[in-house]
């Protein structure tokens, strides 16, 4: 298994531009995650999705979109980037979620806007 | 809203010495807590989980307890080699399928 694994790993935008980060896993979980961290700070939930088809809000989701159309992959996009989205960004998976059930992550997209 | 604490936000040791990493958090109402690894420009390893029934957990010379009264959980890590230097996570689940994360505590074991 490749586990959570995240395209591109790093990556460079002027302001303005859009692109779409890509997560997929092939553990069948259920539940995905995106997650932004910046330096200093924790990890800061953008959206999340507890199944195919659906997506909702974290802490820090203006100016990011989503989206989960099929089980393994969860799309992140900028529509139009900004300096303060400049960070690393983690996708996550869990098998579900409110039990012992551990979230895996994967190795991170670095992204920076000028 | 939530908040996880995790202080201090360094720390230096030597080899051999056991290591203790605090994580306090706001609000008890919390279904687990991990505790994360994370090495320079890498993703997060999970090393424990503890359910909110649970007072503690074990996986080799990791002990990592939870106290949910007091919103407080303690990482031990018994013996410290310099593979051990990188930065620790705690985050707790509550309710809405979400993980509050700490700012990290960033360990040097030195040789």
């Amino acid at each position: 298994n490749a586990g959570v694994t995240q395209t591109p790993k790093f990556r460079v935008l002027k302001t303005g531009q859009s692109m779409t980060l890509l997560c997929a896993q092939d553990m069948n979980h259920e539940y995905m995650y995106w997650y932004r961290q910046d330096p200093g700070m924790g990890l800061r939930l953008i959206h999340y999705s507890v199944g195919e088809g659906t997506t909702a809000k974290g802490e820090v989701p203006d100016g990011y979109n989503v989206s989960r159309l099929k089980k393994q992959n969860f799309l992140l996009g900028l529509e139009s980037a900004a300096p303060s989205q400049t960070s690393v960004y983690f996708c996550a998976s869990s098998y579900t979620a409110q039990s012992s059930y551990e979230q895996y992550f994967g190795p991170g997209t670095r992204l920076t806007v000028t | 809203k939530q908040e996880v604490t995790q202080i201090p936000a360094a720390l230096s040791v030597p080899e051999g010495e056991n290591l203790v990493l605090n994580c306090s958090f706001t609000d008890s109402a919390i279904y687990n807590l991990q505790w994360f690894r994370q090495d320079p420009g890498k993703g997060l390893t999970s090393l424990l989980l503890i359910q909110s029934s649970q007072r503690e957990q074990t996986s080799g010379r990791l002990n990592a307890s939870l106290d949910k009264s007091s919103g407080r959980s303690t990482l031990y890590i018994a013996a410290s080699q310099p593979g051990d230097s990188a930065t620790y996570l705690c985050a707790v689940e509550a309710a809405g399928n979400k993980l509050t994360f700490g700012g990290g505590t960033r360990v040097l074991v030195k040789p």
